[in-house]
């Protein structure tokens, strides 16, 4: 059984720029949730998809926003980029949305803003 | 709001010895608890959880940890470190619909052969 796949794996954008991260959740999951990872901050909740809504959305500015489809992939765009948003985002799938069922990660996208 | 510290950033044991990981949380209602590894370059692999009963869960890579509900903590143990164990380590909360999770700053873990 395949893993979360999240594409692409490195990337490097300018100031301004704006990027979209994508997200394949395991087969049969539904809900998909998204993490910024930095070095200053930690882990941070971006959001979470089930079924194609946002069940749940973290503190970031409106410049991050997401998207899940019908077949559960999930993307993420963060538009006029900023320093400060070089990270590494992380997803992770779940059969259900209430914990009951294991969340599981990807590798992630690590993004570098210059 | 939830929140979860993880007071020591670095820890460094030698191989064979006991391990143990301190977490704290703060949520109001009875909580979630998480704890995932993390090496380099890759995601985070679940590696137990808490939910209700038994407050000393077992899970994977022969760690355990104990929930107490008094002191708000959930702390991870393991008997005997191996070298594979060194990566880093988070606690986390979740809880108040969805799954959205609260993590700790982690603690990196170095294991001296």
């Amino acid at each position: 059984k395949a893993g979360v796949t999240q594409t692409p794996r490195y990337l490097i954008k300018t100031r301004g720029q704006q990027v979209t991260l994508s997200c394949s959740p395991i087969s049969g999951h539904r809900s998909v949730s998204w993490y910024q990872q930095t070095p200053g901050q930690g882990l941070q909740f971006l959001f979470e998809y089930f079924s194609e809504t946002q069940r749940n959305k973290g503190n970031f500015p409106g410049r991050f926003s997401g998207r899940q489809f019908s077949n559960s992939r999930s993307e993420m765009n963060v538009s006029t980029l900023e320093l400060g948003d070089s990270a590494l985002y992380l997803c992770a799938s779940s059969l259900k949305t209430d914990f009951t069922g294991e969340l599981f990660f990807g590798e992630g996208s690590r993004l570098t803003v210059l | 709001a939830q929140s979860v510290t993880q007071p020591d950033i670095h820890i460094t044991v030698s191989e064979g010895a006991s391990l143990e990981l301190r977490c704290n949380y703060s949520y109001g209602a009875t909580p979630y608890l998480f704890w995932y590894v993390q090496s380099p370059g890759q995601g985070l692999q679940l590696l137990l959880k808490y939910f209700s009963g038994d407050t000393l869960v077992q899970g994977i890579k022969g760690f355990e940890a104990e929930f107490k509900r008094s002191q708000s903590s959930f702390n991870l143990r393991k008997p005997s470190v191996h070298w594979s164990d060194a990566a880093e380590y988070f606690c986390a909360v979740g809880g108040g619909g969805g799954n959205k999770l609260t993590f700790g700053t982690g603690t990196q873990l170095k294991v001296e052969l």
